[in-house]
């Protein structure tokens, strides 16, 4: 069974702050997914990640995939309240046709 | 216009009881999922539908049985339900399968939370 740990599994910040979240497997993915859920809600795509080492910037977001293509990470610069949310990776095995999620980190970011 | 839309949004039923969750996609996609989020928010595949035809199937009981009629809708029916049936269910679609050089996204409805007494 493919497991995808994220840590923290909880983050409460002041807004302003920088904070990672980090996504850690012991399997290798063919990429890697990030989702935004909000309460009451969806999870949401945010990124995708597909080589080893890819980089992405998404505003004041940006998200690492390993070089092995078995861990990430998602970096917030100047966390604001709107960031507040459930933080799901998922990695894509294509041998399995699925996608395993992570365990997910619930961050706050305070005003 | 919602993408992926479930109902009941809510959904607080008796043990022992039959109940069924609707899901439909207006997007095009050919694959639909049902999930399993628990009280730890923890997010597990349930079923994954390819053009109305069953893909995975995640150990799950088979008093879970999903069907569908046509591609855009991929309907839950749950037999007897236990106490630890309780969760919120997302149902969620993607263009096409996950196939080896590819990624997808999927797009999820908004989770129809299922409490068991």
């Amino acid at each position: 069974t493919q497991l995808l740990e994220q840590s923290p599994q909880f983050l409460s910040i002041q807004e302003g702050e920088n904070l990672t979240v980090y996504c850690n497997s012991s399997s290798v993915f063919s990429s890697l997914q990030w989702y935004r859920q909000e309460p009451g809600e969806g999870p949401v795509l945010l990124v995708t990640v597909v080589t080893g080492g890819e980089v992405k910037k998404l505003k004041r977001l940006t998200f690492q995939f390993g070089d092995a293509r078995k861990d990430s990470s998602l970096h917030i610069t100047a966390a604001q309240p709107g960031d507040t949310g459930l933080y799901l990776c998922a990695g894509e095995d294509t041998n399995a046709g699925k996608s395993t999620f992570g365990d997910g980190t619930t961050l706050t970011v305070k005003p | 216009d919602t993408a992926v839309s479930q109902t009941p949004k809510y959904l607080v039923t008796q043990m022992g009881n039959d109940k069924s969750i609707k899901c439909e996609q207006n997007l095009g996609h050919d694959t639909m999922y049902w999930y399993k989020q628990d009280s730890k928010k923890f997010l597990k595949i349930m079923f994954s539908y390819n053009n109305k035809e069953l893909i995975i199937n995640e150990t799950v009981p088979n008093r879970f049985s999903p069907k569908s009629p046509d591609k855009a809708h991929l309907n839950l029916h749950i037999n007897s339900l236990e106490l630890g049936d309780s969760a919120v269910y997302f149902c969620a679609s993607s263009q096409e399968l996950l196939l080896a050089g590819s990624y997808n996204e999927q797009f999820f409805g908004p989770g129809t939370r299922l409490t068991v007494l």
